[in-house]
């Protein structure tokens, strides 16, 4: 079975641009999350999708935003970066999201803005 | 707010020998725990699981033990390997609605197995 793929695993933007990442889980999972990763801050939820809905938030500005796909694969947006969205992004999906099941990851994509 | 904590940052162990990664947090609520050991330029991958309802849970050469009165939970690693040698996150997730798809992860520590 194919593990959670994301694409693209490089990005260099530069200031105030926009970028989508996107996220295909592993087949038969439902639930994706999002998470940014950084030497300062470790890893930070952003959000979850399941069934197309978005089921709950972290702590992110609104320039951060996602979506799930009737096949469960996700985007995530950020618009008008800044310097300080660099960062590794990471997907992680399980079967339905609940709070006693494992989540798996996705390889990342580090988002690299100038 | 760091609801888990690892306040390790590095453990250098030598080959052969047992690992022990430690794990606090702060939040009650917590009632499911994960580790996971991450490579550079890789995603995080699981390794095992535990639920307050337990006090230990065993997969091979790993065993994680959950202390809830002390808020408390480490991960022992018997033998350490070269291969070994990475980041380990601890995760912890509450029950309810809230935390869906929701973990909060430790700031990791980089293990070093050395021969």
């Amino acid at each position: 079975k194919a593990g959670v793929t994301q694409t693209p695993r490089y990005l260099i933007k530069t200031r105030g641009q926009q970028v989508t990442l996107s996220c295909s889980p592993i087949s038969g999972h439902r639930s994706v999350s999002w998470y940014q990763q950084t030497p300062g801050q470790g890893l930070q939820f952003l959000f979850e999708y399941f069934s197309e809905t978005q089921r709950n938030k972290g702590n992110f500005p609104g320039r951060f935003s996602g979506r799930q796909f009737s096949n469960s694969r996700s985007e995530m947006n950020v618009s008008t970066l800044e310097l300080g969205d660099s960062a590794l992004y990471l997907c992680a999906s399980s079967w339905t999201g609940g709070t006693s099941y494992e989540q798996f990851f996705g390889p990342g994509t580090r988002l690299t803005v100038l | 707010d760091q609801q888990v904590k690892q306040n390790s940052p590095s453990l250098s162990v030598q080959e052969g020998r047992i690992s022990i990664l430690n794990c606090d947090y702060t939040n009650s609520m917590f009632d499911y725990f994960l580790w996971y050991k991450k490579y550079p330029a890789e995603g995080p991958t699981f390794l095992i699981s535990i639920s307050s309802i337990k006090d230990k849970n065993e997969d091979g050469r790993f065993t994680v033990f959950l202390n809830k009165s002390a808020k408390h939970l480490s991960l022992h690693i018997v033998p350490s390997q070269p291969g070994d040698s990475a980041v380990y996150f601890c995760a912890a997730s509450a029950g309810g609605t809230d935390s869906w798809g929701k973990f909060q992860f430790g700031a990791g520590t980089q293990v070093v197995v050395t021969p």
